[in-house]
């Protein structure tokens, strides 16, 4: 079965500093990795997709994640983090290997960016 | 463009009334369609989701059911609410057949009271 871990509930850092959100997943086959961000009473929007090839994927609003196939983890990343970064943060799993209808996300890590 | 529509945004209903709440999705056919629930602002569970007209997959047996009566059209119900069945629904939709991302609409708050 796949599964996805955000090991951290919340992360904290300044504006302007580089930022990581943590990803690990479990899956049968390959995977498809996709990262979501949740504002307050919304849904969730898309940022960013790994699907096949270049290992760091780049996405919207700055954000970058790095696919290690190895570790199977799928970090996010920003260089300089902004005080709108504010927000709940998932990662998502989608097994193409089961027929790839399901995506399972993971518990979500809260970022807190201060000014 | 393609636009997900869902409603109402928030409601309010005692324990033992009916449910439904509706999605529907603009721009695109065919679209893999999903209910999720997620409790207490985090973490999401996959509900139903549905690859055609029809065809409804559930993934946690629970309270709830869910039809597709047209292509574009995902609702979500319930005969009888229970006070756990309070949450945040969101629908969702993809393109099928590829990896296309999930776009959701914006929710909708329920309080079972």
């Amino acid at each position: 079965a796949q599964s996805v871990a955000q090991p951290e509930d919340q992360v904290n850092v300044a504006e302007g500093n580089p930022l990581t959100v943590k990803c690990t997943y479990s899956v049968s086959g390959n995977p498809y990795l996709f990262w979501y961000v949740q504002y307050p009473n919304r849904g969730l929007q898309f940022l960013l997709k790994y699907i096949t090839g270049d290992n760091l994927v780049k996405g919207s609003y700055g954000f970058e994640a790095e696919f290690n196939k190895s570790q199977t983890s799928f970090h996010l990343k920003k260089p300089s983090a902004l005080v709108s970064d504010s927000a709940l943060y998932f990662c998502a799993v989608r097994d193409i290997g089961t027929g790839g209808f399901k995506t399972i996300f993971g518990a979500g890590t809260r970022l807190f960016v201060k000014a | 463009s393609q636009t997900i529509h869902q409603w109402p945004a928030t409601l309010v209903q005692p324990v033992g009334s009916p449910l439904s709440l509706e999605c529907t999705v603009e721009g695109t056919s065919n679209p893999n369609l999903y209910w999720y629930r997620q409790a207490a602002g985090r973490g999401l569970q996959l509900l139903f989701y549905s690859v055609g007209i029809g065809q409804i997959s559930s993934e946690v047996p629970q309270n709830l059911s869910a039809s597709r009566p047209q292509d574009r059209q995902f609702i979500l119900s319930s005969k009888k609410l229970l006070l756990s069945d309070s949450g945040f629904y969101l629908c969702a939709w993809t393109q099928s057949g590829g990896n296309s991302p999930l776009h959701f609409g914006n929710g909708t708050r329920l309080t079972v009271t």
